[in-house]
């Protein structure tokens, strides 16, 4: 029951700034929008997660769009830790039975030196 | 900061061993789930503990795979005879009140 879609893979390079998409049309309004990212060998990293203000920590900056249809995780000045696969997932706040996570393929961030 | 903290990291078994994979949860923290993550099935829940309670298990999983919190700071998961259809990597996440997961790094389990 994946609700999100996002591009399979994305290339960047040291020190540029990384736009991450990611689709979820049917998002209901009381789904927060979560993002993780995984590398090989290691669990899931909590990045950033919002429900309709854009936020911003020392990870990320996540723009939610007006209608909440969509969203961008936004990269700064990406090194080569940030090479991961990114994964956009829907999630109910607290209160709510969300143990059940659906992780789809994500998008793999691949950055080159 | 002690995150989720995972033991072994790596585990091999023969088939029809009984293991026994070990989390200790973020400090405070009152919800704790195992997970299963494999490439073709992705992430599959297996327990779910509110406050030391079994909240939630993974239906398919009951007959051979058993997870318990034996204080509030740890739990562990044990499977019981393994297969090899068991071999992937064993997630352990915590979090407050559902709030947002926090995910261990994992056991990666083989069996053969």
């Amino acid at each position: 029951d994946a609700k999100t879609t996002q591009p399979d893979s994305m290339e960047s390079t040291e020190g540029e700034t990384v736009h991450l998409p990611c689709s979820h049309a049917t998002i209901s309004g009381n789904e927060y929008i979560y993002w993780y990212r995984q590398v090989p060998l290691q669990g899931p990293e909590y990045v950033t997660h919002g429900l309709q203000q854009n936020t911003t920590n020392s990870m990320a900056f996540l723009a939610i769009a007006s209608d909440r249809k969509s969203s961008t995780l936004i990269l700064t000045h990406v090194s080569l830790r940030d090479a991961a696969v990114y994964h956009c997932i829907l999630r109910v706040g607290s209160g709510g039975s969300n143990a059940k996570l659906t992780f789809g393929k994500g998008t793999k961030l691949s950055v080159k030196s | 900061d002690a995150g989720v903290t995972q033991t072994p990291r790596h585990e091999v078994a023969e088939k029809g061993q009984t293991i026994i994979l070990k989390c200790e949860p973020v400090s405070g923290h009152n919800d704790l789930f195992w997970y299963r993550q494999t490439k073709i099935q992705g992430l599959e829940l297996l327990s779910y503990f509110r406050s030391k309670s079994l909240m939630e298990d993974g239906g398919a999983f009951k007959d051979r795979f058993k997870a318990e919190m034996l204080n509030s700071s740890f739990s562990t998961l044990k499977i019981q005879p393994t297969e090899p259809k068991d071999s992937a990597v064993y997630l352990c996440a915590s979090s407050y009140s559902q709030n947002t997961l926090y995910f261990g790094a994992g056991t990666r389990l083989s069996v053969l």
